[in-house]
């Protein structure tokens, strides 16, 4: 299993302004990856974050509104820029299980409100 | 969208019944998965049930798969309080057996009430 945090746990933002998101794991994982759960939703798929490449983005999303750094094995960081209350969502990271590489084990999330 | 859909998308019960949701989806599989969400925060892994299976359980958990459906159930048995939570079915893609590209269902709140 993975132990996984993330700061801030939550935050109220100004539309216009960026906040950065980071995870925590407390071992060593190739890939990391970024959800998004708006309200009520279910959790939708941001990027995937390599450890030495660049992040790999999924339709709708692009590097400019949600820049991913991955410095390391252990650590990944997730900026939402030039913020709008369309914005306000729950952002998650996980990692894949290292044994089966099926399943995925999550950080207690980010809740956004951007005013 | 590939997103599977999940019914229904609220279940009320009391405690000591039994809850089932149902998750459909769209594609190929390799495996498909349950996950817990308790009031927002992360998901927890609760079972996985591989395409060339029909049924599976973990202890109060039982997951069935129908791939010519493309459908399963979670039962879970004599609920308690603390299983409230929204549950979401993810399925794991064929062709893979990474995780790169699980597809999440829109998920199931259920409130156990005592």
């Amino acid at each position: 299993s993975a132990v996984i945090s993330q700061k801030p746990s939550r935050d109220i933002c100004q539309r216009g302004t960026s906040l950065t998101i980071q995870c925590q794991v407390d071992s060593q994982v190739t890939m990391m990856f970024w959800y998004r759960q708006q309200p009520g939703q279910s959790l939708t798929l941001i990027a995937t974050a390599n450890q030495g490449s660049e992040a790999t983005y999924e339709s709708g999303f692009v590097i400019d509104k949600f820049p991913i750094s991955r410095p390391n094995l252990t650590f990944s960081t997730l900026t939402v820029s030039n913020m709008s209350p369309e914005d306000s969502s729950i952002y998650l990271c996980s990692v894949e299980d290292k044994g089966t590489r099926e399943t995925q084990y999550f950080g207690p999330g980010t809740r956004l409100l951007v005013l | 969208s590939q997103q599977g859909e999940e019914d229904p998308q609220a279940l009320s019960i009391q405690e000591g019944e039994n809850a089932t949701m149902n998750c459909s989806y769209k594609t190929s599989i390799n495996n498909l998965q349950w996950y817990r969400q308790n009031s927002g925060r992360g998901l927890v892994h609760l079972i996985l049930i591989r395409s060339n299976e029909r049924e599976k359980h973990s202890g109060r958990l039982r997951v069935t798969l129908d791939t010519s459906k493309k459908s399963s159930s979670l039962l879970i048995t004599a609920s308690r309080a603390a299983d409230t939570a929204s549950y979401f079915c993810a399925t794991g893609p064929w062709g893979g057996y990474n995780t790169d590209k699980l597809i999440f269902g829109t998920g199931t709140r259920l409130q156990v009430f005592p």
